[in-house]
């Protein structure tokens, strides 16, 4: 059974520093998706990953994954308070096209002045 | 293109009262699926669809029955509703290939009592 964890699961950091969340996974994926969700509000894609090593920039926030450490990464660089938000890590575990995604229980940035 | 949109935004039912939440997309995916969310828990997998007439089971079926008829809608059955079914419903549309990110509706905050 896929378990995927996430950590911190809340993270307060001031403007300006940077920072980075951690997903872990526990059985074999090369499909992993970074989303973002605002209080109140849907989830908006953020990062697809989707091969070992594959990187993705979008403004303040960078996405990497390694496949054979089972694990994501998404760096923030120099917080703005934009980006308080929870963000969640999501892995297919499923062979062929996306199914059963499975999903962290997410990270709640709040970015402070 | 209005994406995924749910009805409705928000309900309450009495316990053992029955409704359907009504998901439906414009952007000819294959894949549909019903997710809830709950705090601190992430988003759960329900139920989902890879084509019209196809459906399967995810992490969390019970209590909730799903169908496919057209591409376009895919609704959510609570049967019987229960106050443990109180939580924030998302359904969410993508291509079925790999590496395809699931596009979420903005959700039916549902209470029982």
């Amino acid at each position: 059974e896929l378990k995927v964890e996430q950590n911190p699961l809340f993270l307060s950091m001031q403007e300006g520093k940077n920072y980075t969340i951690y997903c872990n996974y526990s059985t074999t994926s090369d499909r992993l998706y970074w989303y973002r969700q605002d209080p109140g509000k849907s989830l908006e894609s953020l990062f697809v990953l989707l091969s070992n090593g594959a990187v993705k920039q979008e403004g303040r926030l960078m996405a990497s994954l390694d496949t054979k450490a089972r694990l994501s990464t998404l760096h923030i660089t120099a917080a703005v308070h934009d980006l308080s938000a929870t963000y969640f890590c999501a892995v297919d575990g499923a062979q062929g096209g996306s199914e059963k995604l499975v999903f962290g229980k997410g990270t709640k940035l709040t970015v402070n002045p | 293109n209005a994406g995924v949109t749910q009805t409705p935004k928000f309900q309450v039912l009495k316990t053992g009262q029955s409704m359907t939440l009504q998901c439906a997309q414009d952007m000819n995916h294959e894949y549909m699926s019903w997710y809830r969310q709950d705090p601190g828990m992430g988003l759960r997998l329900i139920h989902y669809s890879v084509g019209a007439g196809i459906t399967d089971q995810g992490e969390v079926p019970n209590g909730y029955n799903v169908s496919r008829s057209t591409t376009e809608d895919f609704p959510l059955r609570l049967l019987s509703a229960a106050p443990s079914q109180t939580s924030v419903y998302f359904c969410a549309s993508s291509y079925f290939t790999q590496g395809n990110e699931q596009y979420f509706g903005p959700g039916t905050r549902l209470t029982v009592t």
